[in-house]
């Protein structure tokens, strides 16, 4: 049982360059979302999915999209990529939307030059 | 404006001595309180839950205190041991909005030998 799994680990990319952040997880959880964490600043959601084919924004929505088509993976698209998302993004699920504690993936490093 | 704060950014404390961590929060829809710890490279994994309903939970080593008129929880670790040293953040959620965690910005605890 792997729970949530993230990839890649590390990843530099150049201003307006885009990517995909995989996420995916083997629990049959309804509910994932994605977060960053930056120094002082806590964890702070970008966004999140209670079902397949449904998402919604965070608190930190802007240049980033999300898609939810099966209830295993949830990947975060950079469009073009700015300084300001270099952060350690972190992809978390729960059972379903009642159920607060959340479990995390390790972890994505990202670094926009 | 931050609706759940850490005002300590680290804390450190002898091994077998008492850990507390403090957490204040603004929003008083708040019913449900997680503390999380979080080593390097690695995800936030959960620790201990309260519910407003509640003013205390225990579980082995750790004890959550919450006080809703304060709006005010804590988290105490007796007695502290080296492999506690991680970052602590506390979270806490409302009934709307699909349960979502805000997350405050996380203590640094170091448990020294």
């Amino acid at each position: 049982n792997a729970g949530v799994t993230q990839t890649p680990k590390f990843q530099v990319l150049k201003t307006g360059q885009s990517m995909t952040l995989q996420c995916a997880q083997d629990m049959n959880h309804e509910y994932m979302s994605w977060y960053r964490q930056d120094p002082g600043m806590g964890l702070r959601l970008i966004h999140y999915s209670v079902g397949a084919g449904i998402t919604d924004q965070g608190e930190v929505p802007n240049g980033y999209n999300v898609s939810r088509s099966t209830t295993e993976d949830f990947p975060l698209r950079l469009l073009s990529a700015a300084p300001s998302q270099t952060s350690v993004y972190f992809c978390a699920s729960r059972l379903t939307s009642g159920s607060p504690p959340l479990h995390f993936g390790n972890g994505t490093r990202l670094t926009v030059t | 404006d931050q609706q759940v704060k850490q005002n300590s950014p680290s804390l450190s404390v002898q091994e077998g001595r008492i850990s507390i961590l403090n957490c204040d929060y603004t929003n008083s829809m708040f019913d449900y309180f997680l503390w999380y710890k979080k080593y390097p490279a690695e995800g936030p994994t959960f620790l201990i839950s309260i519910s407003s309903i509640k003013d205390k939970n225990e579980d082995g080593r750790f004890t959550v205190f919450l006080n809703k008129s304060a709006k005010h929880l804590s988290l105490h670790i007796v007695p502290s041991q080296p492999g506690d040293s991680a970052v602590y953040f506390c979270a806490a959620s409302d009934p709307g909005s699909a349960r979502q965690l805000t997350f405050g910005s996380g203590t640094q605890l170091t448990v020294l030998p």
